[in-house]
């Protein structure tokens, strides 16, 4: 069964300490990689999509690298504003990428000051 | 969030009652999506629409119909509402060009079904 996991669940940095956050998939075929943050009472804000494998996208402090079965988004330097939930979905389907994405369970990501 | 406006923001419905929820984008895209969000559980694909005039099912579509209006609005309805239906609903559009696909979501709408 096609399925997106990501790692860790909750990740707690103080400002300034860079890490990673992981997205692994399993799927019979990818037609993209998306990235998105949320932030609490609010819809999914879109980030990144990458396509092929060993395909990188930044935006500030934010990095977005991909795998043939993983995906990183990487946080330089972190904010308290970068505190969030960073989700990933993978869109598998063969309906000619219309018919959706699957989503990860997300990681809770707070940045302490 | 870009263009994707969904009502009502928050709503609560006895069991058995039913209602509608309305989605419009106005960036001209012909697939659009409904998605409940539910703690533990992600972003669940209920129905989509890859163009005006067509509807499929997703991975959670028990309980929920869908009409496509016209090309800008997507509508999701609860027949007879249950508790299990209690969640955050999530309209999306989708944006294609030449360097790639982009999924707009709107701001959500709160069902509490009691």
């Amino acid at each position: 069964e096609d399925q997106v996991t990501q790692s860790p669940e909750a990740l707690r940095l103080q400002e300034g300490e860079s890490s990673s956050l992981n997205c692994s998939y399993t799927v019979s075929g990818l037609r993209g990689l998306f990235w998105y943050r949320q932030d609490p009472g609010k819809g999914p804000e879109f980030l990144f999509t990458l396509y092929s494998a060993g395909e990188e996208k930044e935006k500030e402090r934010l990095k977005a690298t991909l795998t043939k079965k993983e995906s990183f988004l990487h946080i330089t330097a972190p904010k308290p504003e970068d505190s969030a939930t960073y989700l990933c979905a993978a869109n598998l389907g063969s309906g000619g990428g219309a018919d959706g994405l699957t989503f990860g369970k997300g990681t809770h990501l707070i940045i302490q000051p | 969030n870009a263009g994707v406006t969904q009502t009502p923001k928050f709503q609560v419905l006895k069991t058995g009652q039913s209602m509608t929820l309305q989605c419009a984008q106005d960036m001209n895209h012909n697939s659009m999506y409904w998605y409940r969000q539910d703690p533990g559980m992600g972003l669940r694909l209920i129905y989509y629409s890859a163009s005006e005039g067509t509807t499929d099912k997703g991975e959670v579509p028990n309980g929920y119909n869908v009409s496509r209006l016209n090309k800008r609005e997507f509508s999701l309805r609860l027949e007879s509402a249950a508790p299990s239906q209690t969640s955050v609903y999530f309209c999306a559009s989708r944006e294609i060009q030449f360097s790639g696909n982009t999924i707009y979501f709107g701001e959500g709408s709160w069902l509490t079904v009691v």
